[in-house]
């Protein structure tokens, strides 16, 4: 059964620094793409950022670019988002998801809250 | 960036009823690559539909997506009572990705 589990969210003071983990397993981790897909609660999705599966290649949202970070550790099954200078805007639940080519996407995690305050 | 515009905002029904949600997009959407999402309360989406009409793995066939280039739908041909949810439609066809802001589909 393919799990992803996030963690690492909380609360943080603007200006600060978070950094996300989110766990897989059921499938072959190292041959996916994955993607960070945040949520401010009540409202839409909006895609955050993306890394392909040897990590070699990223790309982010406009939003967070220069400021957030997503890596992978293939040996540890994990994606990580660091998140640096956090803004009240950043505020949200954050997803991973796993990366399909026909589908975009297919499994998400639970998602894990990001609160942005002082 | 293609923005994805739902309507309507609020679909209030009945279990039984057909419901039509509609997603459009600022521009075309390159091969069609048009996702349909469900979401629950404190859940992550789920994905429905993808390829503009093709069912995911699991999804009931009362769930159907049909368009190209810049108009899709989503039917759910007969509501259950789990189908009271918000739908989110997705464009992956180009770079970055982009949702439109849902439509609430709730029990009238």
């Amino acid at each position: 059964e393919v799990q992803l589990v996030e963690s690492g969210g909380g609360l943080v003071q603007p200006g600060g620094s978070l950094r996300l983990s989110c766990v897989a397993s059921g499938f072959s981790f190292s041959s996916y793409w994955m993607h960070w897909i945040r949520q401010v609660p009540g409202k839409g999705l909006v895609w955050v950022s993306r890394i392909n599966s040897d990590g070699s290649g990223t790309s982010y949202a406009d939003s967070v670019k220069g400021r957030f970070t997503v890596s992978r550790d293939n040996s540890k099954n994990t994606l990580y988002l660091q998140m640096n200078s956090l803004t009240a805007e950043d505020t949200a639940v954050y997803f991973c998801t796993r990366g399909v080519a026909v589908s975009g996407t297919d499994y998400w995690g639970q998602g894990t809250l990001v609160t942005v305050s002082s | 960036e293609s923005v994805l515009t739902q309507s309507p905002g609020t679909l209030s029904l009945s279990p039984g009823e057909r419901a039509t949600l509609s997603c459009r997009a600022s521009q075309s959407v390159n091969n069609n690559y048009l996702a349909w999402y469900q979401q629950k309360v404190g859940q992550a989406p789920r994905l429905l539909i993808y390829g503009a009409s093709s069912r995911a793995t699991g999804i009931p066939d009362r769930f159907s997506g049909s368009g190209s280039g810049t108009d899709f739908t989503l039917t759910i041909s007969r509501l259950e009572p789990e189908d009271f949810a918000v739908y989110h439609c997705q464009q992956y066809g180009s770079s970055p990705w982009t949702f439109g802001q849902g439509t609430k589909v709730e029990i009238k």
